[in-house]
């Protein structure tokens, strides 16, 4: 069936490290999302790209979808204590609209 | 952005009864919700999608007599976890979409409710 995996599981960091989390899915994807869940949250929507090979910023925040739209990434530069979260990708679950299909998250912790 | 209320935020009830976790959009119309359900450390898994109107369709995998779903009206979607088992302890969460936001799928989450069955 249709996968979405994420790596890493887990990233700590040192206050001011760069941090990158990628995500691949076993399919093409006709748009990937990435979501923000703060502990003890839910997710928060950050972002979606829909071309390929397309690339968007959100200040310290770069968003990259791959040429095949089968892989996507997130990169923080400089990370903050306040960036501290799970951070997931998502992608259309099949061809029913507003299904997601979430990848596993990546958990990062920001040490001061 | 829009708003999605889940309620309760948390509930822990005892082994064999039901809880009913409702999910409402506070300033939009959705005609569709969707439920998802979280184990701690753990990605979201879609359970059901709720359809207003009409029977809730369950992902593979997803008893439905277990988690019924009610879509009463356009601003209300209900889950009723029933016969719980500590089994079922988990994060439970509703999204919705923005209808008419062509070209933009972003879910609105609600804040979640974490059932612990005892």
């Amino acid at each position: 069936g249709q996968q979405v995996m994420q790596i890493p599981q887990y990233q700590h960091v040192q206050e001011g490290e760069d941090f990158t989390t990628y995500c691949n899915s076993s399919t093409t994807l006709s748009n990937i999302q990435w979501y923000k869940q703060r502990p003890g949250g839910h997710p928060v929507f950050l972002i979606q790209l829909v071309k390929s090979g397309e690339v968007k910023k959100q200040k310290r925040l770069t968003f990259q979808f791959g040429e095949a739209k089968k892989n996507s990434s997130l990169h923080i530069t400089a990370t903050q204590t306040t960036d501290v979260g799970t951070y997931f990708c998502a992608g259309p679950l099949g061809n029913q609209g507003g299904k997601l299909i979430f990848g596993q998250g990546t958990e990062l912790s920001v040490k001061p | 952005g829009a708003v999605v209320s889940q309620h309760p935020s948390w509930v822990i009830c005892k082994s064999g009864t039901s809880v009913k976790i409702e999910c409402r959009s506070l300033d939009f119309q959705a005609t569709t919700m969707f439920w998802y359900r979280q184990f701690p450390k753990q990605s979201l898994m879609l359970m059901a999608t709720s359809n207003e109107g009409s029977k809730a369709t369950y992902e593979q995998g997803v008893e439905k007599d277990k988690f019924l779903i009610n879509h009463a009206s356009l601003t209300l979607s209900t889950l009723t976890v029933t016969s719980a088992h500590p089994e079922d302890s988990s994060f439970y969460i509703c999204s919705a979409r923005r209808p008419g936001s062509r070209g933009n799928t972003e879910a609105f989450f609600g804040q979640g409710t974490r059932l612990t069955v005892v």
